[in-house]
């Protein structure tokens, strides 16, 4: 079952937050982060595993809520490089391949 | 500085034609993944192997797709026949995976084309 992100699509301006979030269906062992710029390939930004433990990137930081089934990617004091599109991906037991959601496109503007 | 490399680029063929895509994943990594990415499907599983065993193909159309691990350097993805709706990004990822999550890492991507 894919996860579903939200929001679609954002515009920022370069310093404002914003909040992507991943839902699942199904309960969760792990959800994973990846940024993709246009016309290159996705690239891992982190992990974050069962217990709720928050794993940061640079500016960018996540939380897991078991219970939720959900997954927040928080961005702060944007730039413009973190313009892309932000997929979150879903994994069940650990040993299973990931699915990922249909992604998070993200402007950041001058 | 260690990546996962994908050949060709870039492949435009008419409906009909077979189009073989390669991938060298990382040296190391023993699990290795194709996907798919269209705009409607977003990024969709195809196949992936572990150790060059194939795990999960349910993703591929059986009767044109075939996704092979001649040797753990080398990943193939074959269509045959192509069709139009075959046109995508074609992307391959791989990672190590020794129990639990891990990260991937992707190919470029071969970007093809079904006329």
């Amino acid at each position: 079952q894919q996860p579903v992100q939200s929001p679609q699509a954002v515009i920022l301006r370069e310093g404002e937050d914003a909040v992507i979030n991943c839902s699942s269906s199904k309960a969760l062992y792990s959800v994973h982060w990846y940024r993709q710029k246009h016309g290159e390939a996705p690239v891992f930004l982190m992990i974050l595993l069962k217990g709720g433990e928050q794993k940061g990137h640079e500016k960018i930081s996540a939380s897991f809520n078991e219970k939720k089934q959900q997954s927040s990617l928080y961005l702060t004091a944007s730039q413009l490089s973190y313009s892309g599109t932000y997929f979150c991906g879903t994994d069940t037991s650990g040993n299973t391949p990931l699915v990922f959601g249909k992604g998070t496109r993200l402007s950041v503007i001058a | 500085d260690a990546r996962v490399t994908q050949t060709p680029r870039h492949k435009v063929t008419e409906m009909g034609q077979e189009v073989t895509m390669r991938c060298q994943p990382i040296l190391g990594h023993n699990t290795v993944f194709w996907y798919r990415q269209t705009m409607m499907q977003g990024l969709e599983l195809l196949a992936y192997f572990r150790n060059r065993a194939p795990l999960d193909d349910s993703g591929m159309p059986k009767d044109r797709f075939s996704a092979e691990m001649p040797d753990a350097t080398l990943a193939t993805l074959k269509i045959q026949p192509s069709e139009p709706r075959d046109s995508a990004v074609y992307f391959c990822a791989s990672g190590l995976s020794a129990g639990g999550s891990y990260e991937q890492y992707f190919g470029p991507g071969t970007r093809l084309t079904v006329t």
